[in-house]
């Protein structure tokens, strides 16, 4: 069965400092995997996604995450955290096996320190 | 492309009212849609799957009586929910499917139901 695990509700860091947010999935198939961002009160946007090509994904706003088998991990990073990084951050598996399906993780609230 | 729209973007009625919140594909048609519920803090919850012409399928422990999907376009669902109490009180998200772009899901900007 499919599954992710984001392994850290709440993450802070000071702006311009590195970001790291969590995430480890189960999947007894190849998976596809996504990060969203979600503002307070708004929609979730894709950060980025894996499906099966290059390991290293590059999104938008300067996040990137790498999808390691190996640790069936797919960690999200950012270099240098902005003021306006600070939202929720979903890990997101794909079920496609039978019915099409999203199985999202909890959560990471990220705070970014002036 | 997949602009997804919702409205209203949030909404406030009393107990026994019902609610009607629309999706709308701007730029795509979408087979497919995504109903889900998110409650303060918590992540998103898929509530049921409709297709176009089709009866909606709900996940377990969604009831189908109040929650009322309607997929009657490629470009349109709507939700009712119907005979609202406080503990309906979320934000809900529509998500269509993008066609050939199955993989990946796009988001309307969601509607905050408070139910006094």
């Amino acid at each position: 069965a499919q599954s992710v695990t984001q392994l850290d509700s709440h993450v802070s860091v000071s702006e311009g400092t590195p970001v790291l947010l969590r995430c480890n999935y189960s999947s007894s198939y190849s998976p596809s995997l996504f990060w969203y961002v979600q503002h307070p009160n708004k929609g979730l946007q894709l950060l980025l996604k894996y499906t099966s090509a290059a390991t290293l994904v590059k999104g938008i706003n300067g996040f990137e995450a790498e999808f390691k088998k190996s640790e069936t991990s797919f960690h999200l990073t950012k270099p240098s955290a902005h003021m306006s990084d600070a939202a929720e951050y979903f890990c997101v598996v794909s079920i496609t096996s039978g019915t099409y399906k999203y199985i999202f993780g909890t959560g990471t609230r990220l705070k970014v320190l002036a | 492309g997949a602009v997804v729209s919702q409205h209203p973007s949030w909404v406030i009625c009393k107990s026994g009212t019902s609610v009607k919140i629309e999706c709308r594909s701007l730029d795509f048609q979408a087979t497919t849609m995504f109903w889900y519920r998110q409650f303060p803090k918590q992540s998103l919850m898929l509530m049921a799957t409709s297709n176009e012409g089709s009866k909606a399928t709900y996940e377990q422990g969604v009831e189908k009586d109040k929650f009322l999907i309607n997929h009657a376009s490629l470009t349109l669902s709507t939700l009712t929910v119907t005979s609202a109490h406080p503990e309906d009180s979320s934000f809900y998200i529509c998500s269509p499917l993008l066609p050939g772009r199955e993989e990946t899901q796009y988001f309307g900007p969601g509607t905050r139901l408070l139910v006094l």
